[in-house]
């Protein structure tokens, strides 16, 4: 079964840092681009950061995050992260790990985590 | 920035409704539009990929049309799970943008 599990979301001080990770398993992980999608509580969704799939990765992060989050990928471990810093109310969220695929001329996500969450205390 | 809208942001229907939700985008995306269904305390499920391409494992009521700046979801008889959240999402730029939201509710 193709599979996305997001972990290590908890409560943390604002400023404080955490890192985020999501297993992959059920598909050949070093072959596709990830991605980090957030969801506010009652709010919508926010893509958050992109890495691809390439050796020498290409990443990309949201104006809101850029600076103060770091993408990274494990390929021997299946494994996707996200190191959260500086970290602020406004970082409170379901935080989702998504796989990406291509088709008909164009990209979208077709395999989501159930999600991590992690709250920021003041 | 590539800004979606979408329309509306709340829709009250019965089940065997047709429902059709849509989405703007500020300049030309082509066709990179995606749609996506989140049921409650759920991970988004992707519906349509590339404006009118259904996913794999999608029930054939759910349909999406469009291009250039203006597409839309049609689902064509609601089905009790399809009272969620449906979302559209651009992937023309390297930086995704995902349009506010229409949450769908039983009248």
């Amino acid at each position: 079964e193709v599979q996305l599990v997001e972990s290590g979301g908890g409560l943390v001080q604002r400023g404080g840092s955490l890192r985020l990770s999501c297993e992959a398993s059920g598909f050949t992980f070093s072959t596709f681009s990830l991605n980090w999608v957030r969801q506010a509580p009652g709010k919508g969704l926010e893509w958050i950061s992109y890495i691809s799939s390439s050796r020498r990765s290409t990443i990309y992060y949201a104006d809101s995050v850029k600076g103060r989050f770091t993408i990274s990928r494990d390929n021997a471990k299946n494994s996707l992260y996200l190191e959260l810093s500086s970290l602020r109310d406004e970082d409170s969220a379901v935080y989702y790990c998504a796989r990406e695929v291509f088709g008909s001329g164009t990209y979208a996500m077709d395999v989501w985590g159930p999600g991590t969450t992690v709250s920021v205390s003041s | 920035d590539i800004q979606m809208t979408q329309s509306p942001s709340s829709l009250s229907a019965s089940i065997g409704d047709r429902v059709t939700i849509t989405c703007r985008a500020n300049q030309s995306i082509s066709s990179s539009l995606n749609w996506y269904r989140q049921k409650p305390g759920k991970a988004p499920e992707l519906l349509i990929y590339a404006a009118s391409n259904l996913q794999s494992g999608v029930p054939s009521r759910f349909s999406g049309s469009g291009s250039g700046t203006d597409f839309s979801l049609t689902i064509s008889s609601l089905q009790p799970e399809d009272f969620a959240g449906y979302y559209c999402q651009e992937s023309y730029s390297p930086r995704y943008t995902f349009g506010q939201g229409t949450n769908l509710e039983i009248k």
